[in-house]
């Protein structure tokens, strides 16, 4: 699987929106975007997945560069809650483990 | 409610003592995973099962075996126990893995395992 690059940490104030960043330049045509997040002492959970087009769900929005070589996590409005570890992964459709190559992800620090 | 559920959540242990960690899914998934998760290395995936009676190895599988003989359960298995092996366990879950066939991952809520 190709590999992303996210920033280690960031910080956020609560009801303020949060633009998580993703770098995967070495994208192939069919790898799809995932999100997941990991709350303090939880599973991971998924947040959100795209292929190209930007997505939108009660959780989160992705947007996609149109070269598909970055990507952005949107939180609209954050609250405390969404304190985690995002991880932004590549998955290859077709293939026949699907594992989720974890990355080190980016910890979301929210402020009140 | 749709959960993977695992069995202990905590555990302590002494090396080369076997230990089973249990994880159930009512979802009727047919794809179901074992995870760890270790300080700076992330979380890596041990074995994995695409559907009843078919398992295979993941990155890290070394010390572990697993079996699947019923849709719902997928019990991780520690033969003769190590400290290296000290660890959190995530068991996860999803629908097959067809071509476009969207495929969230459901994971547990972990096993914290010590082994002394």
């Amino acid at each position: 699987d190709a590999k992303t690059t996210q920033p280690n940490s960031m910080e956020s104030n609560e009801e303020e929106p949060v633009h998580l960043p993703c770098n995967h330049s070495t994208i192939s045509g069919t790898d799809y975007i995932h999100w997941y997040r990991q709350l303090p002492s939880q599973g991971p959970e998924y947040v959100i997945h795209g292929l190209t087009s930007n997505v939108n769900n009660r959780m989160a929005s992705l947007a996609i560069a149109e070269d598909r070589k970055s990507s952005t996590l949107i939180l609209h409005r954050a609250t405390l809650r969404d304190a985690a570890v995002y991880y932004c992964i590549l998955r290859r459709y077709g293939g026949s483990q699907g594992n989720l190559i974890f990355g080190k992800g980016t910890k979301l620090s929210v402020k009140p | 409610e749709a959960q993977v559920t695992q069995n202990p959540r905590y555990l302590i242990t002494v090396t080369g003592k076997k230990l089973t960690v249990t994880c159930s899914q009512n979802m009727n998934h047919e794809y179901m995973s074992w995870y760890r998760q270790d300080p700076g290395l992330g979380l890596r995936q041990i074995y994995y099962s695409m559907n009843v009676e078919v398992t295979d190895k993941g990155d890290v599988p070394e010390g572990y075996k697993v079996s699947r003989k019923e849709k719902r359960n997928f019990p991780l298995i520690l033969e003769s126990p190590s400290p290296n092996q000290t660890s959190l366990y995530f068991c996860a879950s999803s629908l097959g893995l067809d071509r476009g066939k969207y495929n969230e991952q459901f994971f547990g809520p972990g096993t914290r395992l010590t082994v002394l």
